[in-house]
């Protein structure tokens, strides 16, 4: 059983470049979320999914988009990546929204130069 | 900003002492999690605290939920070097998903 599942690990891109972060979880939770870590500062949220199909903005969406097409996959869309989204980007799932535990993958570790 | 606030936000302590951690929001909590990140590594789940009053306890860990269930703690009995990392609290605001405090890196001297 695999959990969730992030690549890349590490990825360094020039500023106005864009990319796409992975996402796949194997263990059929409708709620998945996006959040980024920066120091001294927490997580924040970034984009969550109730389930396939709906998306919703988190505290800190500016900059990013997602889509879920399916329950498995979430992938997080840099669309011009700048300096300041420079982070630790984490992906998380949950059976529900608040009540249980939330599964984290490893983290992609994004630099933008 | 972050809507629940978590100190302090380091914490050295010798192998041996104990260590705590608080977390606290201005608004009625439903309520609270717990996570651990080791050094380089993603947030794991510990506990969750459900109920006014709330105490929790697992080996050296103590969880407390407070009765107004605005705040809560988590405490470490003698701490060992296997604690080191960076604790989170985490709950839902508003009915949102979670919402995580700033989280307080320990740190144990052998």
């Amino acid at each position: 059983n695999a959990g969730v599942t992030q690549t890349p690990k590490f990825q360094v891109l020039k500023t106005g470049q864009s990319m796409t972060l992975q996402c796949a979880q194997d263990m059929n939770h409708e709620y998945m979320s996006w959040y980024r870590q920066d120091p001294g500062m927490g997580l924040r949220l970034i984009h969550y999914s109730v389930g396939a199909g709906i998306t919703d903005q988190g505290e800190v969406p500016n900059g990013y988009n997602v889509s879920r097409s399916t329950t498995e996959d979430f992938p997080l869309r840099l669309l011009s990546a700048a300096p300041s989204q420079t982070s630790v980007y984490f992906c998380a799932s949950s059976f529900d929204r608040v009540n249980t535990e939330a599964f984290f993958g490893q983290g992609t570790r994004l630099t933008v130069v | 900003g972050q809507q629940v606030m978590q100190i302090p936000q380091y914490q050295h302590v010798q192998e041996g002492e104990d260590f705590t951690t608080y977390c606290n929001s201005s608004t009625t909590l439903s309520n609270i999690q717990w996570y651990k990140q080791r050094p380089g590594g993603h947030p794991v789940f510990l506990i969750q605290l459900v109920k006014s009053g709330e105490v929790k306890k697992q080996k050296r860990l103590t969880f407390q939920f407070g009765e107004a269930k605005k705040n809560s703690s988590l405490h470490i009995t003698a701490t060992q070097t296997t604690d080191v990392g960076t604790y989170f609290c985490a709950s839902a605001i508003g009915g949102n998903m979670l919402t995580f405090g700033g989280g307080t890196r320990l740190m144990v001297k052998p």
